[in-house]
């Protein structure tokens, strides 16, 4: 199985700081990578696939590149609505996993 | 609008057996791979089950694999889960999630889970 290792596994920030979450692959994944919300008590959504491009609707405040093992989700200038935790998750290999998960928090 | 709702979960025993459902509706439910995420108490998201568009590939999470048996009827718009030897580990929210990606022998292409049911409570207890 691919191992997803995320960090951190939580962070606190400010409102309109840039923030860092970053997720590295046990094997290369290509760019079968997406990226994930979820807000407390509610079911995730997706925010990025394929490693770096924009699900419709989710605002340019979000962002995520990489490729092969090592994967970066930023938000560039943090709202208070992005309360939540993040996850990575690989689907180059069966089983599909998910990272650990980041939870975000205002400072 | 995307609607999954899901339905079933509740509290049984250990060895004991739940048949959960996913009812979906705005979408072409038989043109998407559908999917079973489960996530523990306070714990990440764990994948259990993927059901491609006509039913013909199945895959299971190794946890999951003899016990749960996935399915759906495309006819009525609706994913199952039957769920059967439960252990408390198997205690959670359970998430049935649309794929417009799909797997085949055992490779998956485009997968990402687009739309999320807001999850149905599975607790194993004695």
């Amino acid at each position: 199985d691919i191992q997803m290792t995320q960090s951190p596994s939580s962070l606190s920030a400010s409102v309109g700081d840039r923030v860092t979450i970053t997720c590295q692959a046990s094997q290369d994944v290509r760019k079968s990578f997406n990226w994930y919300q979820q807000r407390p008590g509610k079911a995730p959504k997706l925010l990025i696939y394929d490693a770096s491009i924009l699900e419709t609707g989710v605002p340019s405040r979000f962002s995520g590149s990489g490729s092969g093992t090592d994967f970066i989700f930023t938000i560039s200038s943090l709202q208070p609505e992005d309360i939540a935790t993040y996850y990575c998750q690989q689907y180059h290999n069966l089983p599909l996993t998910f990272g650990g998960g980041t939870k975000v928090e205002i400072k | 609008e995307v609607q999954l709702v899901e339905s079933g979960g509740g509290l049984v025993k250990p060895g004991g057996s739940l048949r959960l459902s996913c009812a979906a509706s705005g979408f072409t439910f038989s043109s998407y791979t559908m999917n079973w995420v489960r996530q523990a108490p306070g714990k990440g998201l764990e994948w259990v089950s993927s059901v491609s568009s006509s039913g013909s590939d199945i895959y299971y999470a190794d946890s999951v694999k003899g016990r749960f048996t996935i399915s759906r009827d495309n006819a009525k718009n609706s994913l199952f889960l039957q769920m059967n030897s439960l252990r408390a580990e198997d205690t959670a929210v359970y998430f049935c999630a649309t794929n417009e990606g799909y797997c085949s022998n055992g490779v998956c292409y485009k997968t990402r889970f687009d739309q999320w049911g807001q999850g149905t409570q599975v607790t194993v207890s004695s």
